[in-house]
């Protein structure tokens, strides 16, 4: 069964920095692109960041600069490492998978399946 | 990036059809797919690539396309399909992945 599982968030204070963890089953995360996408209390989805399989990773321009995704081949686990958090950065983090049919373009697929999120709280 | 907008809320009676769209600038032109999130956890993909079900998705839950407009219909619907629906597209303008407003799905 896929399956994929967050850790790591909890609160921080304005500044501060966390890294969440994504430990992956039932499929080899670097043979597959990945995604963490983060959901503010009571908002929507926002997309956060995504690598390839290749190591190529892409930020929204709201975290470029501050947060890193990576991944431990050996542990089979994605990571996100956020750093100078804001208080607007208070959400819940998933990690996901990420498909796409092969006979189209790479950047018209989809998240499937989600962790079950970490809540990361900025405040002080 | 592109703006994705859906309808804040859908109501409908068990048994009847909701319909949830979603409308954006150019977005004819991409792949659209459809999540739904329950309370308390995680989004669900329902449809990909406009149209297509997961294994284990309902035939109830159908995907279609018409202009600038996505949709997302729910056919005979039941209680258990209440939550909040997104919808998901490349944007190439920004290279950023965007997601809908949400609908919020109310069984009556």
């Amino acid at each position: 069964e896929v399956q994929l599982v967050e850790t790591g968030g909890g609160l921080i204070q304005p500044g501060g920095s966390l890294r969440l963890s994504c430990a992956a089953s039932g499929f080899t995360v670097s043979s597959n692109y990945m995604s963490w996408v983060r959901q503010a209390p009571g908002k929507g989805l926002e997309w956060v960041s995504f690598i390839y399989s290749g190591g190529s990773t892409y930020y929204a321009d709201s975290v470029k600069g501050r947060f890193t995704i990576s991944r431990d081949n050996s542990k089979n686990t994605l990571y996100l490492q956020m750093n100078s958090l804001r208080a607007e950065d208070t959400a819940v983090y998933y990690c996901a998978r990420y498909h796409y049919d092969s006979s189209g373009y790479i950047e018209d697929g989809w998240f499937d399946p989600w962790g079950q999120g970490t809540l990361v709280t900025v405040s002080s | 990036s592109s703006v994705l907008t859906q309808p804040p809320s859908v109501s409908v009676a068990p048994g009847k059809t909701a319909r949830i769209t979603c409308g954006g600038k150019n977005i004819g032109s991409k792949s659209v797919h459809w999540y739904q999130q329950k309370p308390g956890q995680a989004p669900v993909l329902v449809i990909y690539y406009d149209s297509d079900r997961p294994s284990g998705i309902p035939e109830r839950f159908s995907g279609s396309y018409s202009g600038n407009t996505a949709t997302l219909t729910i056919s005979r619907v039941e209680a258990g399909d209440e939550a909040e629906y997104y919808c998901q597209v490349w944007d190439s303008t920004s290279d950023h992945y965007v997601f809908g407003t949400g609908t919020k799905v109310t069984v009556l």
